[in-house]
């Protein structure tokens, strides 16, 4: 199975920052990453798809990057409402496995 | 857009089976496939397969692939995940995610309410 390593596993930032959190695939995936939000007691939402793919009606501030093996998911302006888990999924080879999650926490 | 509503909670016994049911809400999945994601308890995400119910194929993560089968009822948009053989482990979020092939290219979206399973003697 392909592994995805996120980082870091938790994150303190403020209203306003600028966060990177980064995930790593244990083989190439080419540009096949997506990227979901969770917040307590509620699904996932999917934010990204495809490395840098918008989902419609996710803020511009979120944006990905990345191919192969490297992979970013950038959220500009924090806003309260950002502070949540996000988990990377590859979507290249089966079983599509998660990344562990970041916890985004307010600083 | 479609969302998806889930069964309600269960609470099973070791050994037992438990079987989920998750609905389309306008009663139709279309071309759609249905994901089955777990998550236990403060943990991670854990993708375990894939059923595409109008051609009623199946992708089973290895994990999984001796205890959980994916049935659909197309004439109801009904979607069904049944795990056997229940052990503590099992406890866990259960959430219904839709793609739009049976290879999630374009993510997960969107996902039921999720059913809460829990196994306990």
């Amino acid at each position: 199975d392909i592994q995805m390593t996120q980082s870091p596993s938790s994150l303190s930032a403020s209203v306003g920052d600028r966060v990177v959190i980064t995930c790593r695939a244990s083989q190439s995936i080419s540009s096949f990453l997506n990227w979901y939000q969770q917040k307590p007691g509620k699904a996932p939402k999917l934010l990204l798809y495809a490395a840098s793919s918008l989902q419609s009606g996710v803020p511009s501030r979120f944006s990905g990057s990345g191919s192969g093996t490297d992979f970013t998911l950038t959220i500009n302006s924090l806003q309260p409402e950002d502070f949540a888990t996000y988990y990377c999924q590859q979507s290249h080879i089966s079983p599509y496995t998660f990344g562990r999650g970041t916890n985004l926490e307010i600083k | 857009q479609v969302q998806l509503v889930q069964s309600g909670a269960e609470v099973k016994k070791p050994g037992s089976s438990v079987k989920v049911s998750c609905k389309a809400s306008r009663g139709t999945f279309d071309a759609s496939a249905i994901n089955w994601v777990r998550q236990a308890p403060g943990q991670g995400l854990e993708w375990m397969g894939v059923i595409i119910p109008i051609f009623e194929t199946t992708n089973y993560a290895q994990n999984f692939q001796d205890r959980v089968t994916f049935t659909a009822d197309k004439s109801t948009g009904t979607a069904y995940m049944e795990l056997s053989s229940l052990r503590s482990e099992d406890t866990a979020i259960y959430y219904c995610a839709t793609s739009r092939r049976s290879v999630p290219l374009h993510g997960l979206d969107p996902w039921g309410q999720g059913t809460l399973v829990t196994v306990s003697s």
